[in-house]
């Protein structure tokens, strides 16, 4: 399985809801990743977990918060958003330490707020 | 920081031609060098990477170079057919122990039947 898989695909959510964007890898990678990507736009790093621990923070808002509880998901909570924010999260894996290879992205969870 | 830049922004070929795509990056400790493709609606895939221990990789059609005292490396894609359309981009990130990969702006590549 060289799948990373995140849900939802789509999400439509007010600046007052509370919502989260979920990723999911089996190949054993202890990187995790989110990246948001505005169109036509290169992937901007926000977070990085290492071996279940943060391990970048790139001076995200508050307003996004990340979890990761255990080696295989990758959680986003969100609340209280922009419209600014509207954009593609996209999760993403690597093996290990730094850059030592590949990335595995996922799809993507493309998020409108209203 | 990082700074990489990408070159051009848009590029159309006809099919069957070749395409180059050039970057250039700032922090000389850079030494891992990746390509990532993206077609519409799709996510970011890895088409070929180079370490700075090495001048030109190639995959099939695609090849890399780079050139560690100019500080550029490019992405060449021989026989161009349909299915290269995309956004191509390249990126740059420095020891074993760094997550960050520094994205260039990107290039919309189309290719022309």
């Amino acid at each position: 399985d060289t799948e990373v898989t995140q849900t939802p695909k789509h999400l439509v959510m007010g600046m007052t809801n509370k919502k989260s964007l979920k990723c999911e890898q089996h190949m054993g990678h202890r990187a995790m990743y989110w990246y948001k990507q505005k169109a036509k736009k290169p992937p901007e790093l926000m977070f990085v977990y290492s071996y279940e621990k943060l391990s970048i923070n790139e001076s995200v808002p508050s307003r996004f918060s990340p979890e990761c509880p255990n080696s295989s998901l990758l959680n986003l909570h969100l609340h209280a958003l922009q419209p600014e924010d509207s954009a593609l999260y996209l999760c993403a894996s690597s093996q290990g330490q730094g850059n030592t290879g590949e990335l595995f992205f996922g799809e993507g969870s493309r998020l409108t707020v209203l | 920081g990082e700074n990489v830049e990408q070159h051009p922004s848009t590029l159309s070929v006809q099919e069957g031609d070749s395409a180059v795509i050039k970057c250039t990056y700032s922090d000389s400790a850079s030494n891992y060098f990746p390509w990532y493709k993206q077609e519409l609606g799709k996510r970011p895939q890895l088409i070929i990477d180079i370490r700075s221990n090495v001048g030109e990789k190639k995959d099939q059609r695609i090849a890399v170079t780079l050139n560690k005292t100019a500080k550029h490396f490019s992405l060449h894609i021989t026989e161009t057919q349909p299915e290269d359309s995309a956004v191509y981009f390249c990126a740059a990130s420095r020891d074993a122990n760094d997550y960050k990969l520094s994205f260039g702006a990107g290039t919309t590549v189309t290719v022309r039947a």
